[in-house]
C-alpha cells in the first residue's frame, strides 16, 4: 500500500530557531518524486520544496532543506531561522504515476 | 503561465440540495485533474482524478460525482448533499508526466446545514 506518515501532528519552534518535521513513506516504486507543501491559515496549498528520488543530493530552497534517506523511506523537512510566517500546516507528499499521496500534516507554531 | 481557478470560495447549502463546484485550468493542455476533500484539521482525501476528457477515477465511494466535459474543466457534483459532505474542497492539476508537483486552487469551503 502507498502511504505517507507524518508522526508529529503538532510542532512548535521559537522564532529564529531551527525545526525538523518528520515524514516516512511506503512505496514499492523506484521512480517517484517527493514534496513538502505548506498550508497557511488561508488554506492555499503552497509548494515548499521537491526532491527527485533518483537524486542522492538533498534539495534546498533558501531556509528550507530536506534530509532524504531513500533506503529508510524518510523525507524530513528542516526549517532554519524560523519566521512567524512559517506558521502553517505542512504536508509531505509523493507522486508515482498519476497519483499523489499525502500525509496527514504537521501543524507548526512559531513562538515569537 | 499556468493558473487554476476554483469557485465558489465559500458555499452554504441545505441538506438534500444539489452541488456543483467548478475548476478550470489555464495555460496548459491535457492536465491531470484532481478533487480533494480536507476535513477540519485533517489531511487531504483524494476524491476523484482524471487523466483526460471523460476519464474519471473515483477513490472513495460516496454521493459525490465528478465530470470533465472539457480538457481543462473539472466539476464536482452531488444530487443530494449530506451533512457529512461539509469540508474544504481543493482542486488541483499536474502536467501528467509523473514528475512534477500538483498545483492547487484556492479551495471551496462547503458547509451543509
Amino acid at each position: 500500500a502507498q502511504t505517507v506518515t507524518q508522526s508529529q501532528p503538532e510542532m512548535s519552534v521559537q522564532e529564529a530557531e531551527t525545526v525538523t518535521l518528520s515524514c516516512t513513506y511506503d512505496t514499492s516504486e523506484s521512480d517517484y518524486y517527493l514534496f513538502w507543501y505548506k498550508q497557511p491559515p488561508s488554506r492555499q496549498m503552497i509548494l515548499v520544496i521537491r526532491q527527485e528520488a533518483y537524486k542522492q543530493q538533498n534539495a534546498t530552497e533558501n531556509r528550507f532543506s530536506v534530509n532524504f534517506q531513500k533506503a529508510a523511506k524518510s523525507f524530513s523537512l528542516k526549517i532554519s531561522d524560523s519566521q512567524l510566517g512559517d506558521a502553517a500546516m505542512y504536508f509531505c507528499a509523493y507522486i508515482t504515476g498519476n497519483q499523489f499521496y499525502f500525509g496527514t500534516g504537521t501543524s507548526l507554531t512559531v513562538i515569537p | 503561465s499556468q493558473t487554476i481557478h476554483q469557485w465558489p470560495a465559500t458555499l452554504v447549502q441545505p441538506v438534500g440540495s444539489p452541488l456543483s463546484l467548478e475548476c478550470t485550468v489555464e495555460g496548459t493542455s491535457n492536465p491531470n485533474l484532481y478533487w480533494y476533500r480536507q476535513a477540519a484539521g485533517r489531511g487531504l482525501q483524494l476524491l476523484f482524478y482524471s487523466v483526460g476528457i471523460g476519464q474519471i477515477s473515483s477513490e472513495v465511494p460516496q454521493n459525490l460525482s465528478a465530470s470533465r466535459p472539457q480538457d481543462r474543466q473539472f466539476i464536482l457534483s452531488s444530487k443530494k448533499l449530506l451533512l457529512s459532505d461539509s469540508g474544504f474542497y481543493l482542486c488541483a492539476w499536474s502536467d501528467g508526466t509523473g514528475n512534477t508537483e500538483a498545483f492547487f486552487g484556492q479551495g471551496t469551503r462547503l458547509t451543509v446545514v
